[in-house]
């Protein structure tokens, strides 16, 4: 199975911060990575797909990028909304598999 | 807009099978792979397995020996059988669509393993 590897596992921000969260997988997935958010309660919330493709209707201050084995999910301008947790997900091969989770708070 | 709905039993006893139906509306189950995934309180999510409509099927190789994912497009459902449920077994199940990343989640439904 591939590792997927996120840090940190905590990052506390202010509303206005430019923050960024690594997702690693532990080998070449090429750009088949997505991001989620997730909500206490709620289902993942798709953000980002093939690594740097943004979802329709999310905001364009989710930004997505890399290849291979790094990637990285960028928030250029926090949002009251944007506390949340953020997960990364490769589908290059089955069984798919998750990263564990980075809780963004403030 | 297709929206997925989860529905069981909320408890199970240990030893016994665990068994959640999605049902989706506002689309068709055509063409399109089905997804189950799930997450045990306060860790990560778990990719169980998916069902194409036409019944095939892959699933996790942690779980495929318990696993059973079926599909009736005539009532728009897919049904997902864990057996020999444990304690860890006890996690919010969703299903989703497709198969690569997933646009379209259930609201999810907790499942808790208990004697």
């Amino acid at each position: 199975d591939i590792q997927m590897t996120q840090s940190p596992s905590t990052l506390s921000a202010s509303v206005g911060d430019r923050v960024t969260i690594s997702c690693r997988a532990s080998q070449n997935i090429y750009t088949w990575l997505a991001w989620y958010q997730q909500k206490p309660g709620k289902a993942p919330n798709l953000l980002i797909y093939k690594a740097s493709n943004l979802q329709s209707g999310v905001p364009s201050r989710f930004n997505g990028s890399g290849s291979g084995t790094e990637f990285t999910l960028t928030i250029s301008s926090l949002q009251p909304d944007d506390f949340a947790t953020y997960c990364c997900q490769q589908y290059n091969s089955f069984p798919i598999t998750f990263g564990q989770g980075t809780r963004l708070e403030i | 807009q297709v929206q997925l709905q989860e529905s069981g039993p909320g408890l199970v006893k240990p030893s016994e099978t665990l068994s959640l139906t999605c049902t989706v509306s506002g689309g068709s189950m055509s063409s399109y792979y089905w997804s189950w995934i799930r997450q045990p309180p306060g860790k990560g999510l778990e990719w169980i397995g998916y069902i194409y409509y036409n019944g095939s099927t892959n699933y996790n190789p942690s779980l495929k020996s318990r696993v059973t994912i079926s599909v009736d497009t005539s009532k728009n459902q897919f049904s997902l059988n864990l057996s020999s449920a444990t304690a860890a077994d006890t996690a919010v199940y969703y299903c989703a669509r497709d198969r690569a990343f997933h646009v379209y989640w259930g609201q999810g439904s907790l499942v808790t393993v208990s004697s």
